[in-house]
């Protein structure tokens, strides 16, 4: 079946340090590849994407390059913010036939201290 | 342009009870996706609703349904409550249902179930 593994939480980081959450992934197919983030109370909103082999989703200084070789899409950050304290979900969709179906992670906890 | 809209934000509800909540997708989207989110089960996928007709269906019992109007809004019900029903439900819209496709979420529906 198809499914997303992240690395457990919490992540705790200093100002400016790097960021690395791994995100494995099991499909059938050549799914996309998605990062989502989620701030306390509120929804989902997409950090980048990916939708074929090779690929490199970039934004706000984050990139994930998406590896079929290794099943991976590791979200890295060169120097983070206390503002990117927040949840961050890998996702896939399942490729083929009309359907944005989404299959989550189950999230890592970023916590970024001063 | 305006984004996802969910209503209402928050609900309290008794077991036993029905409960309809809504969402407007971003204009001119014409996909609308639900999901679930508690902190055991993470974000489960419940439907998937494109031009008025249901294209996917996730794992949940018969008592969650749903159904998309020809403005593309949707709706989604739960019928006799129970205590695990308690979560955060969030859709997404996005322009067409292809799994490349990006979904943008709204904010969500607190679900509470005393």
């Amino acid at each position: 079946g198809n499914s997303v593994t992240q690395m457990e939480g919490p992540v705790t980081l200093s100002e400016e340090a790097f960021l690395t959450i791994n995100c494995t992934y099991t499909a059938t197919g050549y799914p996309s590849l998605f990062w989502y983030v989620q701030y306390p109370g509120e929804g989902l909103q997409l950090l980048l994407k990916a939708t074929k082999a090779d690929d490199k989703g970039s934004n706000k200084g984050f990139e994930a390059t998406y590896r079929k070789e290794t099943t991976s899409f590791h979200l890295e950050k060169g120097s983070v913010q206390v503002s990117d304290s927040a949840v961050y979900f890998c996702a896939l969709s399942v490729y083929g036939g009309a359907t944005n179906k989404l299959i989550f992670g189950t999230g890592t906890l970023l916590a970024v201290q001063p | 342009k305006a984004g996802v809209t969910q209503t209402p934000r928050y609900l309290i509800k008794t077991r036993g009870q029905q409960v309809t909540l809504s969402c407007s997708p971003i204009s001119g989207h014409r996909s609308v996706s639900w999901y679930q989110q508690t902190p055991g089960q993470g974000l489960q996928f419940l439907f998937e609703y494109f031009s008025e007709t249901q294209r996917n269906k996730g794992n949940f019992p018969g008592r969650f349904s749903g159904r998309q109007f020809s403005n593309s809004r949707s709706e989604m019900n739960v019928s006799t409550l129970e205590l695990g029903d308690s979560a955060l439900y969030l859709c997404a819209s996005s322009l067409v249902a292809g799994s490349t496709d990006t979904q943008y979420f709204g904010p969500g529906t607190r679900l509470t179930v005393l």
